[in-house]
């Protein structure tokens, strides 16, 4: 079945940039859909960040202010989420998970089980 | 782009109904058929329980149910359980090619 993992530092320091990777298994990014990358902050609402197809082609939150860019590397079957110059506003955890609608309308039917980003000093 | 707006909370006893609505606008929920909704329980992830405004992925109970009328859609959920207790958060696509989440709404279970 279709598994999504989410990687990377659980801490950030404020000023940095947030570096995520979401890892794919049992079904290959090339063969199609869409990829996103969702975060929830503690005790609040989802926050979509952006969405990427195999392609390369990508769809952003305009909120993010352009602090967000999505990559996807089909070689390793991964995408990835940076977030530059964070703050404590960042904190959340940060889901991906896959986007079968067409075009990506936000129907994520797997998703990972989420990581914890704390941005403090 | 602002977020959809959701009742912070709803609550309804076993075996009745209740109704989570979500309120956009004309460029997303009121312009296009591209709603979903989720479930989340504590710690967990979402799961998306309707797709295409009232579309029930394989597996979520037809206890659950979508519709739209102009900029606003509805989940209902009929024959309450007390696992239905949840977070419930709608979707919609927009004309920026984005999507947007509602805020998320609390079901109490009585």
């Amino acid at each position: 079945q279709v598994q999504l993992q989410e990687s990377g530092p659980g801490l950030v320091k404020p000023s940095e940039t947030l570096s995520l990777t979401c890892t794919v298994s049992g079904y290959s990014i090339s063969s199609g859909y869409y990829w996103g990358w969702i975060r929830q902050p503690p005790g609040k609402g989802l926050e979509w960040i952006g969405t990427i197809y195999h392609s390369g082609s990508t769809y952003s939150n305009p909120s993010l202010k352009s602090r967000g860019t999505i990559s996807v590397d089909t070689s390793k079957n991964q995408f990835s989420l940076k977030v530059t110059s964070v703050t404590a506003a960042d904190t959340a955890v940060y889901y991906c998970a896959r986007d079968v609608g067409i075009p990506a309308t936000g129907y994520f039917d797997y998703w990972g089980q989420g990581t914890l980003v704390t941005v403090s000093s | 782009q602002s977020a959809l707006t959701q009742p912070a909370s709803v609550s309804g006893s076993p075996g009745q109904s209740i109704t989570i609505s979500c309120t956009g606008t004309s460029s997303d929920v009121g312009g296009y058929n591209y709603v979903s909704w989720y479930q989340q329980h504590p710690g967990k992830a979402p799961k998306l329980i309707i797709y295409d405004v009232s579309n029930r992925p394989s597996g979520v109970s037809n206890r659950f149910s979508g519709s739209k009328s102009g900029n606003t859609a509805s989940l209902t959920i009929s024959g309450l359980q007390a696992e239905d207790e949840a977070d419930y958060y709608c979707t919609s696509y927009t004309s920026s090619s984005s999507v947007v989440f509602g805020g998320g709404t609390k079901l109490t279970v009585l």
